[in-house]
C-alpha cells in the first residue's frame, strides 16, 4: 500500500487560495488519489478524487503530475469555515482498502 | 436516506468487557469498513467488506472481529476491551470510489 506525506499544518488567511501537497512515491498503477475534509467531532468528508492531470469540482481542484508521484489540493478562496484537517489516500477502489496517512490541519485566519 | 449511521454515540466499558459497534447504511453500498481515531491522529483502517459474507483485515485488526451477513450492516465486536482502545469509532460505506462516513462512536475502556 502507498503511504503518503503531507505537511502536518498550515496557515493561511481569509480569501487566499490554499495549495496542499501530497507525496506517494510508491503509488501503484491501480491506485486512485482521494482527498477528503475533517472537523473535529466528525468523520471525514469527501472532497476530490482523480487519478491523474487535473479534476475540478465545485470546491476543489486535483494536480497530478505526470509520474503521480505527488499530488496537489487547491482550495480556492478559502474561508474560516475551512478550517479543518486535509487527508491526502492512495489506493485501488477495486480493493477498497485504503489507509489514512497524519493529514494536514488547516488553520484559516480572518 | 439516513446514510451511515453508528450506535452507540457514546460508550465506557471496563477492562475485559465485550461489546458490539453497530453500523448501517441505507444506500446500497457494497463496500463498508471501520476506522479508529486517536486523538491528534489520522484514521486508521481495523477492517473492511467487500460485500455480504466477505471481510478482510485492515492496519490495526487485533482485538476487532466483524461479519458482514447484509448489505446493510457491518458491526464490530470488541472481544475483551483494554484501555488501549479507548478511541473513536468511524465506520463508513462506499459504492466504489467516495466514503461516507458515519458520525462515529466515542468509547472509553477504563
Amino acid at each position: 500500500l502507498a503511504k503518503t506525506t503531507q505537511p502536518i499544518s498550515m496557515d493561511s488567511y481569509e480569501g487566499q487560495e490554499v495549495n496542499i501537497t501530497c507525496s506517494h512515491n510508491n503509488i501503484a498503477t491501480n491506485d486512485y488519489i482521494t482527498w477528503y475534509q475533517q472537523f473535529p467531532s466528525q468523520g471525514p468528508r469527501f472532497i476530490i478524487q482523480g487519478y491523474k492531470t487535473k479534476v475540478t469540482n465545485e470546491v476543489a481542484s486535483l494536480f497530478i503530475p505526470a509520474d503521480r508521484k505527488s499530488s496537489t489540493l487547491s482550495l480556492p478562496r478559502v474561508s474560516l469555515s475551512d478550517t479543518a484537517v486535509y487527508y491526502c489516500l492512495v489506493g485501488d477502489p477495486g480493493t477498497y482498502k485504503y489507509i489514512f496517512g497524519t493529514g494536514t490541519r488547516l488553520k484559516v485566519l480572518a | 436516506n439516513a446514510g451511515v449511521t453508528q450506535t452507540p454515540k457514546f460508550q465506557v466499558l471496563k477492562t475485559g468487557q465485550s461489546m458490539t459497534l453497530q453500523c448501517a447504511q441505507d444506500m446500497n453500498h457494497e463496500y463498508m469498513s471501520w476506522y479508529r481515531q486517536d486523538p491528534g491522529m489520522g484514521l486508521r483502517l481495523i477492517h473492511y467488506s467487500v460485500g455480504a459474507g466477505i471481510t478482510d483485515q485492515g492496519e490495526v485488526p487485533n482485538g476487532y472481529n466483524v461479519s458482514r451477513s447484509t448489505t446493510e450492516d457491518f458491526p464490530l465486536r470488541l472481544l475483551s476491551a483494554a484501555p488501549s482502545q479507548t478511541s473513536v469509532y468511524f465506520c463508513a460505506s462506499s459504492p466504489g470510489d467516495e466514503q461516507f462516513f458515519g458520525p462515529g462512536t466515542r468509547l472509553t475502556v477504563l
